[in-house]
């Protein structure tokens, strides 16, 4: 079965204190795997995709790695801004959807 | 990316009846899609609206309940009917790209009493 899960459910850092978040999944053929920062009351907003292992991309405090059964999201220096839920999707599986995970919520302590 | 809009933002309805939820994109797609995010949930797709053509629903839902409507490549409405207390959730709406990449509303928040 198609599957995402993502560790920690919730992570409180200090402000500059680095960390990641985990994305495993379970997917055959995989075409893509996304990652999404949710703030509450707002749709997903798009961070990065990933399409093969080895696989990284940045975006200022943010870098997403991917290997052929999981994704990380290594935040360095956190930011109270960065507080927020993080989603990570992958693109492929039996039905060909995007499939979610259910999220780490990250709270950063200034 | 493109730019989504969603109305209302939210609502607060009462059970038994129907809300119809609009999605406005500002460019010509050709995949737009609904999701369902519960309380303390992640996002599960309902279906995929297609231009010209009955929409595409995933297993659980059917379109007596979620009829999606689809009339051209930039608007979609999704319409919550008959509802109850268990179809409290966010509905979103969202467009894949010619990259593969999926961009989403800013949602919809519904509150069935």
């Amino acid at each position: 079965e198609d599957q995402v899960t993502q560790s920690p459910e919730a992570l409180r850092l200090q402000e500059g204190e680095s960390s990641s978040l985990n994305c495993s999944y379970t997917v055959s053929g995989l075409r893509g795997l996304f990652w999404y920062r949710q703030d509450p009351g707002k749709g997903p907003e798009f961070l990065f995709t990933l399409y093969s292992a080895g696989e990284e991309k940045e975006k200022e405090r943010l870098k997403a790695t991917l290997t052929k059964k999981e994704s990380f999201l290594h935040i360095t220096a956190p930011k109270p801004e960065d507080s927020a839920t993080y989603l990570c999707a992958v693109y492929g599986g039996s039905q060909g959807n995007l499939i979610f995970g259910k999220g780490t919520k990250l709270s950063v302590k200034p | 990316s493109a730019v989504i809009s969603q109305k209302p933002s939210r609502d607060i309805c009462q059970r038994g009846t129907s809300l119809t939820i609009q999605c406005q994109v500002d460019s010509q797609v050709t995949m737009m899609f609904w999701y369902r995010q519960q309380p303390g949930q992640s996002l599960t797709l309902i279906a995929t609206a297609n231009q010209g053509s009955e929409a595409t629903y995933e297993s659980g839902f059917v379109i007596d309940k979620f009829p999606i409507s689809r009339p051209n490549l930039t608007f979609s409405t999704l319409t919550v009917s008959n509802m109850s207390p268990e179809d409290s959730s966010i509905y979103l709406c969202s467009v894949e790209e010619q990259s593969g990449e999926q961009f989403f509303g800013p949602g919809t928040r519904l509150t069935v009493l």
